[in-house]
Parts: structure tokens; C-alpha cells; sequence
């Protein structure tokens, strides 16, 4: 089994529909992230949280939200999808402390937004 | 605040040809720094990263990258390419805070590598 699993895989919903992209994981990590995939725009940051009672915007939160249900939980939601939504979100973990940054990944949830 | 550039944002080279991914960085203080790997319809993984000692690390599939610190890159190579290499090639730097852990990643746009037979 993944250590970090995203549900669901691949959606397609239509303008104005609420959107909710769940995030699990195994790893035992208390920083999670949401990170936005566009073709020749690399990845970039919605919202991280370092603990469940700690939630910070990133580069990008604008028409998104964030909720951190425990700490293997972390999910996110689109309060009213539009067409530039569209694009292939991860979720991401590390481990807190002393620690090298590297970030453990999903394999994705691909939303289209029509 | 860091940032990466990756120079290319394609690369075509040919079968068993080598190839090199160039990767710049900025930053104000001391980084990690990384290459993740992204195949078709697939998550990051990563493919390899500089902590500190050595500045030349190795993968486990033949890729190899250098820090050099002058000139603040992190270029990803291998002498000779397979068509499996074909993928997303990202490269992305953590900052070191003063107490010596580090901040989440920030990625550069990446680089597709296009292996034609």
C-alpha cells in the first residue's frame, strides 16, 4: 500500500460544483501539503499544515480550502470549481524536526473542470 | 526567499546519447537540494539529493548530479540514456533554518526529457 494515498485518482465535475480531494497517510508525518501540477508551470503551493491545529496558505490558495481532520488526514476543497482549476493535484508529506525538506508524494488526483 | 530555474523546459536526445538537465538556484543561506523523477500518469518520486559532503550524487539508475556552489547549480546527467528515462525532471531546493532543520521544498518548472530511438 501507498504511504501517502489520494482519493479520488481522477474527476470530472462541471462549473460551480464543490470539490472535495482527500489525502491519507501512513507515514507518521506531521506536515502535509497540497501542491497544484500545470504543464510549464512546474508545481506550486496551495496551503500546508505543520500540525492539525496549524493551517497556512501557500502560493496559490485563492478559491481553495484546507482541512487537517487528524494528523494522517489532510484534505482539500474547491468551495466552487472552475474551468482553471483544471489541473493534476498532489499531496505531500514530511516528517517535522531536523530534517532534510524532502517531501514524500501522492500519485495524484487529476480534476477537470468543464 | 529560494527559487530554482531550470534552463530547459525540453530536452530530445537520443538513445544510449548523454544528456544533462540544468538546474540554477538562488539563495540567501545554505540549501539541500534534489531532483525528483515524474513518469507518464505518475506521482514524484525522487531520483536523488544533496545533503551535504561529496558534491557529486548518484542515483540508483545512473544519473548523476553535481553541486557547485560558486555557481549555484545543481545539473542532473548520465552518460547514456534509456528509453525509460522519458519522464518529468524537477528540480527543487530546501533552505536550512539556523538550528539546522529545513523548510518545505520549492520546485523549478521542470525540464520533460524526450528519448528518441
Amino acid at each position: 500500500d501507498a504511504d501517502v494515498t489520494q482519493t479520488p485518482r481522477n474527476r470530472i465535475t462541471k462549473t460551480g460544483k464543490r470539490i472535495m480531494l482527500e489525502c491519507s497517510q501512513t507515514k507518521g508525518h506531521d506536515r502535509m501539503y497540497w501542491y497544484r501540477q500545470d504543464p510549464g508551470l512546474g508545481l506550486r503551493l496551495i496551503y500546508y499544515s505543520f500540525d492539525v491545529k496549524d493551517i497556512n496558505k501557500g502560493e496559490i490558495s485563492d478559491g481553495y480550502s484546507v482541512s487537517r481532520q487528524a494528523q494522517a488526514k489532510f484534505s482539500l476543497s474547491l468551495e466552487s470549481a472552475i474551468p482553471n482549476q483544471t489541473a493534476l493535484y498532489f499531496c505531500a508529506t514530511r516528517g517535522g524536526g531536523l530534517n532534510t525538506g524532502e517531501l514524500f508524494f501522492g500519485e495524484g488526483s487529476r480534476l477537470t473542470v468543464l | 526567499a529560494q527559487s530554482v530555474t531550470q534552463l530547459d523546459s525540453q530536452v530530445p536526445v537520443f538513445e544510449e546519447a548523454p544528456v544533462e538537465l540544468r538546474c540554477n538556484y538562488s539563495s540567501s543561506v545554505s540549501v539541500y537540494l534534489f531532483w525528483y523523477v515524474q513518469y507518464p500518469n505518475q506521482g514524484l518520486q525522487l531520483l536523488l539529493k544533496y545533503l551535504s559532503g561529496s558534491t557529486l550524487v548518484e542515483s540508483i539508475n545512473g544519473f548523476e548530479a553535481e553541486f557547485n556552489k560558486s555557481q549555484t547549480s545543481f545539473h542532473l546527467r548520465k552518460p547514456s540514456v534509456h528509453i525509460s528515462d522519458t519522464a518529468e525532471y524537477f528540480c527543487a531546493v530546501s533552505e536550512i533554518y539556523s538550528g539546522g532543520g529545513a523548510d518545505g521544498l520549492t520546485f523549478g518548472k521542470g525540464t520533460h526529457l524526450i528519448i528518441q530511438p
